[in-house]
């Protein structure tokens, strides 16, 4: 069964530092990975998602990496602010479909001002 | 605009009734999702809806039940079988079969007193 870990679970930084969140799953062979924010008592935003066959995507000051082989993606945040504090999972699908998906738990990110 | 509604936001309930979380979208999406989420956990399937009149059981489907009578819409109850529905549902759409962004609702808030 495939199992998504993220490491830590919480995070605080001061504005301005650049910072990278660690997903790792324990099966390697999946379809895409996606990467979602969640702000405090709200649904879940769709930040990137990166198809099995690609190293990594890019949108603004975000940039997220795959590995397939060794189980891990990260999530690069340049110059973080503090409008980036919310919650970030990862999610892994095995066939490309959304039934598919399995969720890490988050890693909660304060951004200091 | 295009989106996903679900109400109520917050709901209590007492021990032994049933509940129905709305979940309305007007995005034209075929697949339609229901997620449950525990404090310090990742997402974890409920019930899953690639079409019309048709639905399968996620993960944890027990205690739970959806319809879709309408494409629009995948109303969830929650009935006194669920030995622990105090949580965060979270409703999702997508293109069925397609890998691509899931899009979330904000989510509704159960708590039984």
């Amino acid at each position: 069964k495939q199992e998504v870990t993220q490491i830590p679970a919480a995070l605080s930084v001061p504005e301005g530092e650049n910072l990278v969140l660690n997903c790792s799953f324990t099966d390697s062979a999946i379809y895409n990975l996606q990467w979602f924010r969640q702000d405090p008592g709200k649904g879940l935003t769709s930040l990137l998602l990166i198809q099995s066959s690609q190293r990594e995507q890019t949108s603004g000051r975000l940039n997220a990496s795959l590995d397939k082989s060794s189980g891990r993606s990260t999530l690069y945040i340049a110059a973080s602010q503090p409008g980036d504090s919310a919650t970030y999972l990862c999610a892994v699908s095995l066939d490309g479909s959304a039934r598919q998906l399995t969720f890490g738990s988050g890693t909660q990110l304060t951004v200091l001002p | 605009d295009g989106g996903i509604t679900q109400s109520p936001k917050y709901l209590f309930r007492k021990e032994g009734q049933n509940v129905t979380l709305s979940c309305e979208q007007n995005l034209n999406h075929d697949a339609m999702y229901w997620y449950r989420q525990d404090p310090g956990q990742g997402l974890r399937l409920i019930y899953y809806s690639q079409i019309v009149n048709d639905f399968q059981k996620g993960d944890i489907a027990e205690g739970y039940s959806v319809s879709r009578e309408k494409k629009e819409s995948f109303p969830l109850t929650v009935t006194s079988a669920q030995k622990n529905p105090t949580a965060f549902y979270l409703c999702a759409s997508g293109l069925a079969g397609v890998t691509g962004e899931l899009f979330f609702g904000e989510g509704s808030r159960l708590t039984v007193l």
